[in-house]
């Protein structure tokens, strides 16, 4: 199994350009979680779906931000507009349960705003 | 989910064995207890879990006592490698739709030659 992949691994963008970061999680895990983490805030939960449909989006800071999930083989957070305090690093995890045991995390998206 | 509290940090040296206290007071009877290791640049990953009294596994040991309401993750023989923030979780094993992993500040671990 790959893990959870994500891309890019790297994003820099200047101030008030779209960014639009992947996921394809594990094969039949059910729920999927976007993560961000910062030195300040350490690791925030976004939002995470289950079966394809988001269940809780109260971590998401504001409407510039937005996920989907079209299939359970790949979600997508996308900012528009983006800022330079959007700069961190976006995980991605998946697990097939839930809970708190097996979740896998993806290498993350470092996201640099300019 | 349940409050945990630990270290913001600790220091360790190359071989000695390093012990991370959780205090998890509100833990439910349907709680586990779980730890992740991220190094840097990397996400978090499981080591280990337990429900009650003493779990080993081929990276660690996790100690919980009768009460539950601490834990303590035991690193054996630390090396350089194991340089890494540490994790302590508490909620349900196998969860439904309503259970998101959060995570708190967790342990610096440095390990020096």
């Amino acid at each position: 199994d790959a893990g959870v992949i994500q891309s890019p691994r790297h994003e820099v963008t200047e101030m008030g350009q779209e960014v639009t970061l992947r996921c394809k999680p594990i094969s039949g895990h059910n729920s999927l979680f976007w993560y961000r983490q910062t030195m300040m805030r350490g690791l925030e939960l976004l939002i995470y779906f289950n079966n394809n449909v988001p269940i809780d989006d109260s971590g998401m800071p504001e409407d510039r931000f937005s996920a989907k999930m079209p299939n359970a083989s790949f979600s997508t957070l996308k900012i528009q507009p983006s800022e330079p305090r959007d700069s961190a690093v976006y995980f991605c995890a998946s697990s097939g349960t839930g809970g708190i045991y097996g979740y896998t995390f993806g290498s993350g998206t470092r996201l640099t705003v300019v | 989910l349940a409050k945990t509290t630990q270290p913001i940090s600790m220091d360790s040296y190359e071989g000695q064995e390093v012990n991370i206290t959780c205090s998890h007071n509100n833990i439910a009877t349907n709680d586990y207890i779980t730890w992740y290791q991220q190094f840097p640049s990397q996400g978090p990953r499981f080591i280990i879990q337990g429900y009650k009294t003493k779990v080993t596994n081929e990276v660690a040991s996790l100690f919980i006592p009768a009460d539950r309401k601490s834990s303590t993750l035991s690193l054996p023989r630390v090396s350089l490698s194991d340089t890494a923030v540490y994790y302590c979780l508490v909620g349900e094993r196998l969860g439904s739709a309503g259970n998101m992993l959060t995570f708190g500040g967790g342990t610096r671990l440095m390990v020096k030659p």
